[in-house]
């Protein structure tokens, strides 16, 4: 069994300051980890992912997250945050055994503010 | 453009009518993927297909649903009778292979609303 909690459904940063979006995840197996961003009427665009390797994981326009398995945590960070950002990010959990039964969280909404 | 691409963007219809959606996957993908997403929430997974083998449906999938990728390339979902709680965004996503470190690319996704 696997599953997704995303700490905040609503966060709301300044523009230039730094952005934390929070995820814990439970799986029974070595999971692969994603963070997908949805924009207003755009399909689920993939920002990163962590498939066992690095545990620092850079992705697009600056984000990075980390996977910390001691914490089975796996935050989404930004050093500075560009109103661009704005937008609903998933966390998503997937079983690396091969199956590829992928869990979605309920989601973030960032909100940025000028 | 060789993403993923769905037909319609959006659909509108009377309770208790079919509808149907497709979903052209990027070319060779092996999975296809069908998700609902409601307001407010994540997608929640409905079914896959390796090919044109429907490999696994979702409880969330009443008999009223149906799914098929008949040459293992595009694939179509009905809706049978539909209802009101049935008025979601439905995603299609595709993938290279069933690792489980594979990305799943999605497509704009298909509004459906039930009046």
């Amino acid at each position: 069994a696997q599953s997704v909690t995303q700490l905040d459904s609503h966060v709301s940063v300044s523009e230039g300051t730094p952005v934390l979006l929070r995820c814990n995840y439970s799986s029974s197996y070595s999971p692969s980890l994603f963070w997908y961003v949805q924009h207003p009427n755009k399909g689920l665009q993939l920002l990163l992912k962590y498939t066992s390797a690095a545990t620092l994981v850079k992705g697009i326009n600056g984000f990075e997250a980390e996977f910390k398995k001691s914490e089975t945590s796996f935050h989404l960070t930004k050093p500075s945050a560009h109103m661009s950002d704005a937008a609903e990010y998933f966390c998503v959990v997937s079983d690396r055994g091969g199956y590829q039964k992928v869990t979605f969280g309920t989601g973030t909404k960032l909100q940025v503010i000028p | 453009d060789t993403g993923v691409s769905q037909n319609p963007r959006h659909k509108i219809t009377k309770r208790g009518q079919n509808v149907t959606f497709r979903c052209d996957p990027i070319s060779e993908h092996n999975r296809l993927y069908w998700y609902r997403q409601t307001l407010g929430q994540g997608p929640e997974f409905l079914t896959y297909f390796q090919n044109e083998a429907q490999l696994e449906k979702s409880r969330l999938l009443s008999d009223r649903f149906s799914a098929e990728r008949p040459k293992g390339s595009f694939s179509t979902l009905e809706i049978q009778r539909t209802e009101q709680g049935d008025s979601a965004m439905y995603l299609c996503a595709s993938s290279p292979s069933d690792r489980g470190t594979d990305t799943q690319y999605f497509g704009p996704g298909t509004r459906l609303t039930v009046l």
